[in-house]
């Protein structure tokens, strides 16, 4: 098993630029979670999907940010347009079931830097 | 408590000491509890996830309670090896129900010192 990939593992880009994060969960997992890691808020829920269908997007900062899973196998972040405090490390998460008795499997991240 | 608070924040102990640190969570309409390793440079990794009061789990060196009923969870660490060195987060659904919306915790930062 590759466990969840993310990609690209960087991404350095310019105010206002189109931004696309990249998430494959793991085969089997029904439910696709988005947090984004700072100093200041530590992890933070951005969005999640159960069965491709998006849950909660609460945690969506705003209107510049938007998610899709248009299949079982793959999920995309996307930040259009890209601002400096957008700048942060973002993980995607994949869990088999519900969370009283699945463990969430993460990504090895994105960095994200907007200068 | 309204949210997921863990403390101390940051720890840092001896070889060979041990230590434990603490979660406390909402303790209406419990879910579940996890606990996560984050090493520097990786991902989190699940050590555990809780369910039943008064549950206990162990994994090698580490161990953990549950209290479901006055909301706190202790993660203990027998003997700390430098290798033990993480961030260690407890996570609880915070959406009304058991699906996602898993709120993390600040998180323990633990350094242990050969």
């Amino acid at each position: 098993d590759a466990g969840v990939i993310q990609s690209p593992r960087h991404e350095v880009t310019e105010m206002g630029q189109e931004v696309t994060l990249r998430c494959k969960p793991i085969s089997g997992h029904n439910s696709l979670f988005w947090y984004r890691q700072t100093m200041m808020r530590g992890l933070e829920l951005l969005i999640y999907f159960n069965n491709n269908v998006p849950i909660d997007d609460s945690g969506m900062p705003e209107d510049r940010f938007s998610a899709k899973m248009p299949n079982a196998s793959f999920s995309t972040l996307k930040i259009q347009p890209s601002e400096p405090r957008d700048s942060a490390v973002y993980f995607c998460a994949s869990s088999s079931g519900r969370v009283n008795g699945s463990p969430l499997h993460f990504g090895n991240g994105t960095r994200l830097t907007v200068t | 408590i309204l949210n997921v608070e863990q403390s101390p924040q940051s720890l840092h102990v001896q070889e060979g000491d041990s230590t434990n640190f603490t979660c406390s969570f909402p303790s209406s309409n419990f879910y579940a509890l996890h606990w996560y390793r984050w090493e520097t440079a990786k991902s989190p990794e699940a050590l555990f996830v809780m369910t039943l009061n008064g549950d206990e789990k162990k994994k090698g060196r580490i161990s953990a309670t549950l209290n479901t009923k006055e909301g706190y969870s202790y993660l203990y660490i027998k003997g700390s090896q430098p290798e033990d060195s993480a961030t260690y987060l407890c996570a609880y659904p915070t959406g009304g129900t058991s699906y996602g919306k898993l709120t993390f915790g600040q998180g323990t930062i633990l350094t242990v010192h050969p």
